[in-house]
């Protein structure tokens, strides 16, 4: 089936010390999301890839880094982790239908991150 | 700007009880896309709709029905004969056409059904 995959589903990571979340889709959609969830609230979008055009929220903090380094695959980098960034964070993914056209999003399982 | 409220933090019902979900919002773009989004405790984001602005007619799935009034800015989600696998958080959300990459959730309502 095509659909979003993440891992890992958990992480655990020390004050300060970085880590990568990782993200690949089957869906062959040129669009990709990280999106920051804490607990009980919405989903924050923090940045998206259009094919290879990388779009950060203005209020994303420099610690939160992307890569993609093909369709398949987005990567979420945090060079330090700060208490504060304990969240779930999601991958989503959409197709473009025309110049200016996005589809729903489908998102990936969340990968929990827990800062020690 | 763009804002979705969900008034309604928490919900429970009994099973096979008929609930609606709440979805209030604002936009001044003209042409816009509502969502409704289910979050399981699995923590996986499930589309459930994507209406665009022009479409008012209402929508029914299965037990799923939506109701999109552009004159209230309300889209509401009722779910019919409830069932324990419909336990999860609901999100409404909105995407503005002159940015449609961006969807701005509401907070969400958590569903509870009871058995």
């Amino acid at each position: 089936d095509a659909m979003v995959i993440q891992n890992p589903r958990y992480q655990v990571t020390q004050f300060g010390k970085p880590v990568t979340l990782s993200c690949s889709q089957t869906l062959n959609h040129n669009v990709m999301y990280w999106y920051q969830q804490k607990s009980s609230q919405a989903p924050k979008l923090l940045f998206h890839y259009y094919d290879k055009d990388f779009n950060n929220e203005a209020d994303t903090p420099d610690n939160f880094q992307s890569r993609r380094p093909n369709t398949s695959f987005c990567f979420l980098d945090i060079r330090s982790p700060g208490l504060g960034d304990a969240a779930m964070y999601l991958c989503a993914t959409s197709r473009t239908t025309g110049a200016s056209s996005y589809n729903e999003q489908f998102f990936g399982p969340g990968t929990r991150l827990t800062v020690l | 700007a763009q804002k979705v409220t969900q008034a309604q933090t928490e919900i429970s019902v009994v099973e096979k009880e008929d609930v609606t979900l709440d979805c209030v919002y604002e936009t001044r773009d003209t042409t816009y896309y509502l969502f409704w989004y289910k979050q399981p405790p699995s923590g996986e984001l499930v589309f459930l709709i994507r209406r665009n602005s022009f479409d008012e007619q209402n929508e029914i799935s299965g037990r799923y029905s939506w109701n999109f009034q552009k004159s209230t800015s309300s889209f509401n989600f009722t779910i019919t004969a409830s069932q324990v696998v419909d336990s999860a958080v609901y999100f409404c959300a909105l995407s503005e056409a002159w940015r449609d990459d961006k969807i701005i959730f509401g907070k969400g309502t958590r569903l509870h059904i009871l058995p």
